[in-house]
Order: structure tokens, then C-alpha cells, then sequence
């Protein structure tokens, strides 16, 4: 069975840092696409980072510098560092599983429960 | 405002059918593949459409999706209460090298 459980989120001032983190199970971690998606209150769904099955990362332009994904494959956890917090930036934080095919990955098939990241003074 | 434009809001009654739009552009829908989530107050998204058309095993026929140029189609037919949710279209975008969600329509079952 698939799990995806983040953890790591909390209460940030303006201007701080935060590392969250995703520990994956059940699928070949080191194969697999993953991506941070965010939902800040009241709004939709952004997707924020993510890596691509051959290990390439890419960004939101919203987070792009500040930002930075990374993954443990010996421990099957997926992270996301993030510097110069804003407040625009508070959210739910979810860790989600690419559905990879053949080299191919396209739609996220599971998502965790997610992580609340609050940046507020 | 987001890149693939989705409407606010529909609605409709208990048993009808209920289409959401999503329109996007070359870069993405265009020359990508859609997916398309369900998203419930309080739990983790859903796929419910993947590779435009496909769905995930555990999806009900009562969903379908569709793509045409840079638009694509979520259908919902013989609709329950429960289906009322956040649905969102999701597509990459090569120009921008990143994954792009529709801004989400709330489906209201009156």
C-alpha cells in the first residue's frame, strides 16, 4: 500500500526557514516522479516543486530561489527546504506521487494528507 | 488568475450530467496530456482522470474526460451528493518547465 506522510510543518515568522518532509512507502521511491502541491486558505491548488522521474527538479516561478527540493533515496524521503518565507506562502503543504508508466508520468495518483505552514509575525 | 481557465462554480441536480471546462493554451493542454482531481473539504485529492481520457481503477464510469486543441472536459453523469466537491484540471506546461492546476470549480448538487 501506498503512503505518503509530510511532516515538518508549523508557525514561521516573515523572512524564515522551514524544512518539510515526505517519508514515502510501499513504490519505488527512486524511480518515481514526486512533487509538492500547496493550498493556501480559501484558494485552489498550486503546485510549488517537483522532481521528474530521471532526477531533473523544477519550480513555481512563486518560489523559484527561495525554494528547494531535494530526496533522501536510502531513507525514501522527499523534502522541501524553504528560505525567505512570506506570508503569501502560508499553506497546506501536500506530497504527491507522480502515476509513472513506461518512463512516462503524467497525473499524481497519491497525495498525502498534508503539512500546514503558517507565516505569519 | 491561472493559466487553465476553469469556471467558478456549476451546478446541477441529483442524477443530471454536468460538464467542466478547462482551457489552457498550446504550451499545455495543447501538446500535453490533462488530468483531472476531485477534492473533498478536509481529505487529500483524488485522481479521477488521467492521460486525458483514462481512469484510475476505482473510478466510476460516471466520470469521463475529454480534450480537444487546447481545451478539455470533465463529465460527470448521473450525479449523488457525494460528488460534491473541488474539481481541478491539471496539465504540464513546457514554456514555463512546470505543472500547472486549473484555478478549480465547485460543484454544487442542488
Amino acid at each position: 500500500e501506498v503512503q505518503l506522510l509530510e511532516s515538518g510543518g508549523g508557525l514561521v515568522q516573515p523572512g524564515g526557514s522551514l524544512r518539510l518532509s515526505c517519508a514515502a512507502s510501499g513504490f519505488s521511491f527512486s524511480n518515481n516522479a514526486m512533487s509538492w502541491v500547496r493550498q493556501a486558505p480559501g484558494k485552489g491548488l498550486e503546485w510549488v516543486s517537483g522532481f521528474s522521474g530521471g532526477g531533473n527538479t523544477y519550480y513555481a516561478d512563486s518560489v523559484k530561489g527561495r525554494f528547494s527540493i531535494s530526496r533522501d533515496t536510502s531513507k525514501n524521503t522527499l523534502y522541501v527546504q524553504m528560505n525567505s518565507l512570506r506570508v503569501e506562502d502560508t499553506a497546506l503543504y501536500y506530497c504527491a506521487k507522480r502515476k509513472c508508466s513506461g518512463g512516462n508520468c503524467r497525473g499524481f495518483d497519491y497525495w498525502g494528507q498534508g503539512t500546514l505552514v503558517t507565516v505569519s509575525s | 488568475q491561472s493559466v487553465l481557465t476553469q469556471p467558478p462554480s456549476v451546478s446541477a441536480a441529483p442524477g443530471q450530467k454536468v460538464t467542466i471546462s478547462c482551457s489552457g493554451s498550446s504550451s499545455n493542454i495543447g501538446n500535453n496530456y490533462v488530468s483531472w482531481y476531485q477534492h473533498l473539504p478536509g481529505t487529500a485529492p483524488q485522481l479521477l482522470i488521467y492521460d486525458n481520457d483514462k481512469r484510475p481503477s476505482g473510478i466510476p464510469d460516471r466520470f469521463s474526460g475529454s480534450k480537444s486543441g487546447t481545451s478539455a472536459t470533465l463529465d460527470i453523469t448521473g450525479l449523488q451528493t457525494g460528488d460534491e466537491a473541488d474539481y481541478y484540471c491539471e496539465s504540464w506546461d513546457g514554456s514555463l518547465s512546470a505543472v500547472l492546476f486549473g484555478g478549480g470549480t465547485k460543484l454544487t448538487v442542488l
